[in-house]
């Protein structure tokens, strides 16, 4: 079992609906991220949050919004989504407090199934 | 930039036979690999890493990796492979100039064939 939680596992949402993806971890990692991944393709990065803070967005547009609340908890909250933002959504953690960043890897949950209808 | 190819999109191999999934990279300065496994509707598995050190990489459910640096190469074996085994396979390298970045190959399907 992952040691990286997302909730929920499946969702389906109208284009009007406004949603949320959770992620929790407990490993005391300092970077949290979410990806999306399309079916049979790599994971894409949208966002890295490291010691809390917002450090990379790759250019998600803003009816993807991330939170992280504290140092074990990854939101991202969903706003008129597009049927074709359906894709498995992962959330990922990485680093423990006392190791170098570059050895770090990732730590990844099982996901989220999105359906935007 | 940093980038990791993957030229198979798929590999077959008999049940026991050795297999090879291929990954070559292209970095600047010292390479950080990183091979992760997915299993259909989960998310990806960490297998190994290398960082710096020997060439041959021992990992998870007995994959290895060998460095090759004159080839560039990061390619992922094991001796014996099983039916399990089958799966989506990922080289990655870690952005040395963005390091909390990690860039994906766009995989490879391994099947094991009974």
């Amino acid at each position: 079992d992952t040691e990286v939680t997302q909730t929920p596992k499946h969702l389906v949402m109208g284009m009007t609906n406004k949603k949320s993806l959770k992620c929790e971890q407990h490993m005391g990692h300092r970077a949290m991220y979410w990806y999306k991944q399309k079916a049979k393709k790599p994971p894409e990065l949208m966002f890295v949050y490291s010691y809390e803070k917002l450090s990379i967005n790759e250019s998600v547009p803003s009816r993807f919004s991330p939170e992280c609340p504290n140092s074990s908890l990854l939101n991202l909250h969903l706003h008129a989504l597009q049927p074709e933002d359906s894709a498995l959504y992962l959330c990922a953690s990485s680093q423990d407090p006392e190791g170098s960043s570059y050895n770090s890897p990732l730590h990844f949950g099982n996901g989220t199934r999105l359906t935007v209808t | 930039a940093q980038s990791v190819a993957q030229p198979e999109d798929q590999v077959n191999v008999a049940e026991g036979n050795p297999l090879t999934v291929k990954c070559t990279y292209s970095v600047s300065g010292n390479p950080y690999l990183f091979w992760y496994v997915q299993y259909p509707n989960r998310g990806l598995q960490f297998l190994l890493k290398y960082i710096t050190g020997d060439n041959l990489v021992k990992g998870s459910y007995g994959f290895e990796a060998e460095f090759n640096k004159s080839q560039t190469s990061f390619h992922l074996k094991k001796p014996s492979a099983l039916v399990s085994d089958s799966a989506l396979y990922f080289c990655a390298v870690r952005d040395m100039n963005r390091d909390d970045k990690i860039i994906f190959g766009k995989g490879t399907r391994l099947h094991i064939l009974p």
